[in-house]
């Protein structure tokens, strides 16, 4: 079984700043992947970030990207620039790559608030 | 928006009471997934469905059960509430089984009293 761990329940950045929030895992898949997803007072998901673990380039999506050491098992988020709207809870969350029945194992979360 | 609406948005049931939760997938997504987020807590898978049949399950007792009908919306069916099952319950949609394309609707909340 696969277990993620977010060990910042809380973080808080000013505005204009740059936060890094961190995320390890458990795995004895080789296959898999690996997402940040944000969810604002709205409750909805947002996919903010996914990497796939057979990549060794770190993804990147304009102000977010991600630090992914596989060896260690450690999968951090970075926000640069941080905008009052990335106020959000993020989850980090691990999938198998196997194509069979998929799910995505979520951590417990980190909740950030953007200061102005 | 994703596409993916859920119904309803909040509803209160009495313990050993039974639910229906409702969830329409975005157009073309023919694989639906079903979490449980407890309060302060990250979603836990409940279970997966691909083209009507169930794909994957997680650690729920029998009483939790799904269908997907053949416009691929889905039901969650929870039997025997119990006070613990008070959570948001989400639904995703993807256009595959697998779903690292999943789209995320808001959300059910059930509260259990």
């Amino acid at each position: 079984a696969q277990t993620v761990t977010q060990s910042q329940p809380e973080m808080s950045v000013q505005e204009a700043e740059t936060v890094t929030l961190s995320c390890t895992y458990d795995t004895s898949e080789n296959n898999y992947y690996l997402f940040w997803y944000k969810q604002p007072p709205s409750r909805q998901m947002i996919l903010v970030i996914r990497q796939e673990a057979y990549k060794q380039q770190n993804a990147t999506e304009n102000r977010f990207s991600v630090n992914f050491q596989k060896a260690a098992k450690s999968f951090s988020l970075k926000i640069s620039d941080s905008q009052l709207g990335d106020t959000a809870m993020y989850f980090c969350a691990f999938m198998k790559g196997n194509n069979a029945g998929n799910m995505l194992t979520f951590g417990g979360g980190t909740r950030l608030m953007v200061k102005p | 928006e994703t596409g993916v609406t859920q119904s309803p948005t909040h509803l209160i049931k009495t313990r050993g009471q039974q639910v229906t939760l409702r969830c329409s997938s975005q157009s073309g997504h023919n694989t639906v997934s079903w979490y449980q987020q407890a309060l302060g807590q990250g979603p836990q898978f409940i279970f997966q469905y691909y083209r009507e049949e169930e794909n994957g399950r997680g650690n729920f007792p029998p009483r939790f059960s799904g269908l997907q009908f053949p416009n691929y919306s889905s039901e969650l069916n929870v039997n025997a509430l119990e006070l613990d099952d008070s959570a948001l319950y989400l639904c995703a949609s993807s256009p595959k089984r697998m779903n690292t394309e999943a789209f995320f609707g808001q959300g059910t909340r059930l509260t259990v009293v």
